[in-house]
């Protein structure tokens, strides 16, 4: 089975850094994937990761490392409209299995 | 569409009703998959259909929960004799072809499901 843990709150500044850490357990793993879902909203594709090692998009980075099973969501220069939940989420041949998601909330 | 579109999007209904919650994925898209998303929780993986493959229903909690999809359409999902704690947002993801985590699942809104 799979399972994953992180976070459930985070609360930063506005234009801070922070970093949500992921850390799972997982038979056949295919990449570590992250989302983020405002309140009310639909869960919309952040980044993924295969390989160890950091990726960039913008103001969010995500990193991996296999054999820590460990990664983590690094969000820069904060703004407001990031507050929302973001979760990890492991891939298997089929699908994907989620964390229960961190709730970040932005303070101005 | 240009997106996952769902419907209906709030479903209020009596317990012990039959309910079905409809999912169109957006065009071109293989892989469809269900979750379900309790008040402040993750996302709970329910089933999923690439192409004519026979679907992952893997997830399904019980034996009143049944979905189908015809091809790479329309994709319905059934709960049969709703109980008070089928009460979740159901939401349905598409992506380009399924099997690889790093395909990102594109989200339709949900459908919000209050059983009384």
């Amino acid at each position: 089975g799979q399972s994953l843990e992180q976070p459930s709150e985070v609360t930063a500044v506005e234009g801070a850094i922070v970093q949500i850490n992921c850390t799972y357990q997982t038979s056949g793993f295919y990449g570590l994937s992250w989302y983020q879902q405002h309140d009310g909203g639909a869960p919309t594709f952040l980044s993924y990761n295969a390989l160890d090692g950091l990726e960039e998009t913008g103001r969010f980075s995500s990193f991996l490392s296999r054999s820590d099973s460990y990664g983590y969501l690094l969000l820069q220069e904060l703004q407001m409209k990031d507050s929302a939940s973001y979760f990890c989420a492991v891939g298997s041949a089929r699908q994907l299995t989620f964390g229960s998601g961190t709730q970040l909330t932005v303070l101005p | 569409g240009a997106g996952v579109s769902q419907s209906p999007s709030n479903k209020v209904t009596e317990k012990g009703k039959d309910v079905e919650l409809r999912c169109d994925p957006i065009s071109g898209h293989t892989a469809l998959y269900w979750y379900r998303q309790r008040l402040g929780q993750g996302l709970e993986f329910l089933i999923y259909f690439q192409g004519n493959s026979a679907p992952d229903k893997s997830g399904l909690p019980s034996d009143r929960f049944s979905a189908e999809r015809t091809g790479e359409s329309v994709s319905t999902l059934t709960i049969q004799r709703t109980q008070q704690e089928d009460s979740a947002v159901y939401l349905c993801a598409s992506s380009a072809s399924g099997g690889q985590a790093g395909q990102p699942q594109h989200f339709g809104d949900g459908t919000r499901l209050s059983i009384l």
